[in-house]
């Protein structure tokens, strides 16, 4: 399974909108780029999943340029409670079920 | 995460003994995950499993694992002899027959953390 490289830590303020950008170099054809969020205690929660150019839902944006090598979650507009980690992977459907998580971005939201 | 069950939530064990972590998975859903999280660290998947099958067991350790989904009742992640190391986050996830498409039909539940003393 491709790997992915995001930064270890974020800070934020409430309020503002908050980038994380993840880079998977090696991310093949059939690979979709997929984020989870995990709060403490707790087992991951699926963001947004994209392939390819722009995804937006209730929670956050997802941005993808044309070569796929990177991506970009934004969350509009921050609070206290999207204090978390952020993981970014790469889900292919062959491998259903079967995913691997790195280390993640710890974000934290201060007031 | 709402409806992967996990429990215990809290397992303490002492060194040598066993510990059994069981997983209900969502209604309607035949297939089941498990993956550990040590402190400080991304989760790694475990096994795979089917009804009655394991698909998958590539992230089991080789010694002291094992896990089985029967035809009925909940899936059960046994480990034998438990050593400090083992001390970590155990987690389930579980997705629908239909294998649908969309990632986000794999649920996670909300762990079983072992403790080894």
């Amino acid at each position: 399974l491709a790997k992915t490289t995001q930064p270890i830590s974020m800070d934020s303020y409430e309020g503002q909108e908050v980038n994380i950008t993840c880079s998977h170099n090696n991310i093949a054809t059939n690979d979709y780029i997929t984020w989870y969020q995990q709060f403490p205690s707790q087992g991951p929660r699926f963001i947004i999943q994209g392939y390819k150019t722009k995804v937006t839902n209730e929670v956050a944006s997802l941005f993808i340029p044309a070569d796929r090598k990177s991506s970009t979650l934004s969350l509009p507009r921050v609070s206290l409670s999207d204090t978390a980690v952020y993981y970014c992977l790469l889900d292919r459907g062959s491998t259903l079920g079967r995913l691997y998580f790195g280390r993640g971005t710890q974000l934290t939201v201060w007031p | 995460n709402a409806g992967v069950m996990q429990n215990p939530r809290h397992l303490v064990r002492r060194r040598g003994q066993e510990a059994r972590l069981r997983c209900s998975p969502m209604k309607g859903h035949s297939h089941v995950y498990w993956y550990r999280q040590l402190p400080e660290e991304g989760l790694k998947f475990m096994v795979y499993l089917q009804k009655e099958n394991i698909i998958d067991e590539s992230g089991m350790p080789k010694e002291r694992f094992s896990a089985e989904f029967p035809k009925e009742g909940p899936s059960i992640l046994r480990i034998q002899q438990v050593v400090r190391g083992d001390s970590a986050a155990y987690f389930c996830a579980s997705s629908p027959d239909t294998g649908s498409r969309d990632s986000n039909t794999i649920y996670f539940g909300e762990g079983s953390w072992l403790t080894v003393v």
